[in-house]
This record gives structure tokens, sequence and C-alpha cells, in this order.
């Protein structure tokens, strides 16, 4: 079974830009779970989506959004980028969301 | 807020001692407990998990232990190796909200 793919890998963006990132869950699993990776703060959750629709948000501004598509694809966009949104964002998959979680390798954005 | 505290914050072994990381939760709905292991420039990779129901869990050198009752769930490396290195994050799911929070990380070192 092929794990969850991040793409891009990478990405350099400029301040004020957009940028959209997408990843494919595990065959079968409907959950997909987008974190924020900084060194100084550890892993942050950003949304849950399961079956298209997002059930849960964590403490990010509007400028952060999701959405899932009806094969379980799922692509977040961040616009108007700040230095500040430099890390690394994962995502995982999971069954239904109660289950065990599998990563993605993420990708790394760097706004400059 | 829900929030999840793991200590320490970095831990050095000699080859062959045990290992402990210990993390505390702060939501009483909480019934999931994974732990994640993460490389240097690796994604984090589920390595044991935990539900509310069951007090222990082994695998192999690894063992997880959850007390409901104070909150805490540690995680237990016995005869560690130089490959037992690396970053790991505790974290917890809410059943309500499918949010997982994880804890800040711990990196372990095996020093051969």
């Amino acid at each position: 079974k092929a794990g969850v793919t991040q793409t891009p890998r990478y990405l350099i963006k400029t301040r004020g830009q957009q940028v959209t990132l997408s990843c494919s869950p595990i065959s079968g699993h409907r959950s997909v779970s987008w974190y924020q990776q900084t060194p100084g703060q550890g892993l942050q959750f950003l949304f849950e989506y399961f079956s298209e629709t997002q059930r849960n948000k964590g403490n990010f501004p509007g400028r952060f959004s999701g959405r899932q598509f009806s094969n379980s694809r799922s692509e977040m966009n961040v616009s108007t980028l700040e230095l500040g949104d430099s890390a690394l964002y994962l995502c995982a998959s999971s069954e239904m969301g109660n289950t065990e979680a599998f990563f993605g390798q993420g990708t790394r954005l760097t706004v400059v | 807020g829900e929030n999840v505290e793991q200590h320490p914050s970095t831990l050095s072994v000699q080859e062959g001692d045990s290992a402990v990381i210990k993390c505390t939760y702060s939501d009483s709905a909480s019934n999931y407990f994974p732990w994640y292991k993460q490389e240097l420039g690796k994604r984090p990779q589920l390595i044991i998990d935990i539900r509310s129901n069951v007090g222990e869990k082994k695998d192999q050198r690894i063992a997880v232990t959850l007390n409901k009752t104070a909150k805490h769930f540690s995680l237990h490396i016995t005869e560690t190796q130089p490959e037992d290195s690396a970053v790991y994050f505790c974290a917890a799911m809410d059943p309500r909200t499918y949010k997982y929070i994880f804890g800040t990380g711990t990196r372990l070192k095996v020093l051969a």
C-alpha cells in the first residue's frame, strides 16, 4: 500500500504570495489532518477533513484554508504569505480520524 | 484549552540503558494516545499507541503506560540502541473533535 504523499516537497515563495500544498492519503483513509511544524512550536494542528467536510480547525488565521476532494485527497492553501509561515507542513491520514494516523514526508515552505 | 506537556525536552542515555519520556494531558475526554518517532529530515512515524481502556501496552523494547486518573502517559524504551536517537512526540486525541494535540517533543540521544 502506498503511503501518504505530499507535493511539492520544497517551496520558496515571496511574502504576499499564496501557496497550495497537496496531500494524497493512504488508499481507504478518509480522514486527512494538516499540521505546521516549526522548531519552536512543535506540531500545531491546522485542520482535519473527513469525507470532504472540515470537522475541526486549529488556532490559525483565516489565511490558512483547506479542502478535501471526493477521492480523499486534500489541499491546503495559505494566502498573503508572511515570513512566519515558513515551516514544514505535514499531513496525516487515518481511516476514520480516531485511528492510527500516518504522516506524509511534508512540504517545506520557505517564505522570503 | 487543550494542552499536552512533555518532559524532558532532551534526554541522553548510554547505549543499553533505559529511557523514559513522560506526558501529561489536560483534556479528560482524550482517549487515544500515540507516540511518534521523528528522525532528522524524516516524517514522524507511529511507534506505539494506547487507548484509554488499557493501562499498559508493550511492543518488544518499547512500552507505553497510561494513568487516566492522573492524566499521565509515558514511553519506556529499554536496551536503547544508537538508532533509537530521534525526536519523540506524544499526542492526545479528543474523540469529539478528532484533534490531535502534540507534546513539544523529546530529543533522545543514545550514546555508544
